[in-house]
């Protein structure tokens, strides 16, 4: 089956730390992206890659950062820097950037405390 | 400034009853314009899309959404819920290569 994976579903750190949330797509898309998403704040962007090694930011880029060594991965850090980074993380693709339509994985909510 | 609003934060509706969740967006052109529909804990499904043509677009699930240029809407009807619908809905834009969301209305089904 074609999809997109998410791991861990449940993710806890401590304050300070750093922690990678991964993100594996199968469906040869050439696009990632990541959003954050908070209750009553519908999903905002985080990062978004277009094609091997080329990403950019989006919406809220700070305290985050991402790599895209392969096309089927596209990790998410949340640093230390990341000020309130408890929230629910959703990774997407697209068939290319300019495609409208995006899939989701089914998230990763990560609680720091 | 584009943006996409959904005045209802929560909505309750009685099984068996019709759906409208409303959407409105601010954008000075035809926008591209989806509806997603997310069950608790769980990542985010396309329930349908409008690009251009028919202003009413059929979905999955027996959603229909209605492109309403004049009042800048975007609404999504379901003429009978069922209890598996309850969810938080998000209806979004697309623009400059990036999709932006609303802030999603939840839907509450009463037995």
């Amino acid at each position: 089956d074609g999809g997109i994976t998410q791991s861990p579903k449940y993710l806890f750190r401590k304050e300070g730390q750093n922690v990678t949330l991964s993100c594996e797509q199968n469906l040869n898309h050439d696009a990632m992206y990541w959003y954050r998403q908070d209750p009553g704040q519908g999903l905002r962007l985080i990062y978004y890659s277009q094609i091997v090694n080329d990403f950019q930011k989006g919406d809220i880029a700070e305290g985050y950062s991402v790599s895209r060594e392969k096309k089927e991965s596209f990790p998410l850090t949340v640093t230390s820097a990341q000020k309130n980074p408890t929230a629910f993380y959703l990774c997407a693709s697209s068939i290319d950037l300019g495609s409208y339509e995006q899939y989701f994985g089914p998230g990763t909510r990560l609680t720091v405390t | 400034a584009q943006s996409v609003t959904q005045p209802d934060i929560h909505i309750t509706v009685s099984e068996g009853a019709s759906l409208e969740l409303r959407c409105n967006y601010s954008y000075g052109a035809t926008p591209y314009l989806f509806w997603y529909v997310q069950s608790p804990g769980q990542g985010l499904q396309l329930l349908l899309k409008y690009f251009s043509g028919d202003t009413l677009v059929q979905g999955i699930k027996g959603f229909e959404a209605e492109f309403k240029r004049s009042q800048s809407s975007f609404n999504l009807r379901k003429p009978s819920v069922h209890w598996s619908d309850a969810a938080e809905y998000f209806c979004a834009v697309y623009r400059d290569d990036k999709i932006i969301f609303g802030k999603g209305t939840r839907l509450h089904i009463l037995p």
